[in-house]
């Protein structure tokens, strides 16, 4: 069974940094790219960043580019955000989700999500 | 960026009854790269189609997805009291992928 287990969200001051963690299992982690998309309270899907199976493609979306990095540790078969310069429209229930396709870039549909980890930006 | 129109915004609908969503696309959606999610209160979404017209695994058939270009449908047939929930499109033909806004389907 595919599961995924977000940790890592909290409340946090403005400008201030966290790291989000995903913790992935009942697949060959290393075979997917994977992915963190957000949802801002009774809001919609936003697409945060994407990164290939070999770390090799990453892609960001323009509001986060440049502040947040993501990354995999494929030996761990975890996937990471590091999310720095907080603001509070980056308030949300953080999502890791699968990539669909074997080996493909990072762009797909997403067959498995996890169930979130909420990050709260106030001062 | 691709962006998507999805409406109407709300749809009020007994069970029993068919449910007609639509998907518009600002631009034409590579491949028909178009996926359809469910997402039920306080849960993460779930993969309904992909690829505009194919059934994920253990999703029932009476949902379904046409459509190419810039125009696509999810149809559920007759709705179950589980099908009342919200419902988005995602494409993943062009980078970045998006999504839209969503459409609430809720028992009339």
């Amino acid at each position: 069974e595919v599961q995924l287990v977000e940790s890592g969200g909290g409340l946090v001051q403005p400008g201030r940094s966290l790291r989000l963690s995903c913790a992935a299992s009942g697949f060959t982690f290393d075979d997917y790219a994977m992915h963190w998309v957000r949802q801002a309270p009774g809001k919609g899907l936003e697409w945060v960043s994407g990164i290939s199976w070999n770390s090799g493609s990453i892609g960001y979306a323009d509001s986060v580019k440049g502040r947040f990095t993501i990354s995999r540790d494929n030996a761990k078969n975890s996937l990471y955000l590091q999310m720095n310069s907080l603001r509070a429209e980056d308030t949300a229930l953080y999502y890791c989700a699968k990539d669909s396709m074997v080996r493909g870039v990072i762009s797909a549909d997403l067959d498995y999500w996890g169930q979130g980890t909420l990050v709260t930006v106030s001062s | 960026e691709i962006v998507l129109t999805q409406s109407p915004g709300t749809l009020s609908l007994s069970p029993g009854e068919r449910a007609t969503l639509s998907c518009r696309a600002s631009q034409s959606v590579s491949s028909s790269y178009l996926a359809w999610y469910q997402q039920k209160p306080g849960q993460a979404p779930r993969l309904l189609i992909y690829g505009a017209s194919s059934r994920a695994t253990g999703i029932p058939d009476r949902f379904s997805g046409s459509g190419s270009g810039t125009d696509f449908t999810l149809t559920i047939s007759r709705l179950e009291p589980e099908d009342f929930a919200v419902y988005y499109c995602q494409q993943y033909g062009s980078s970045p992928m998006t999504f839209g806004q969503g459409t609430k389907v809720e028992i009339k």
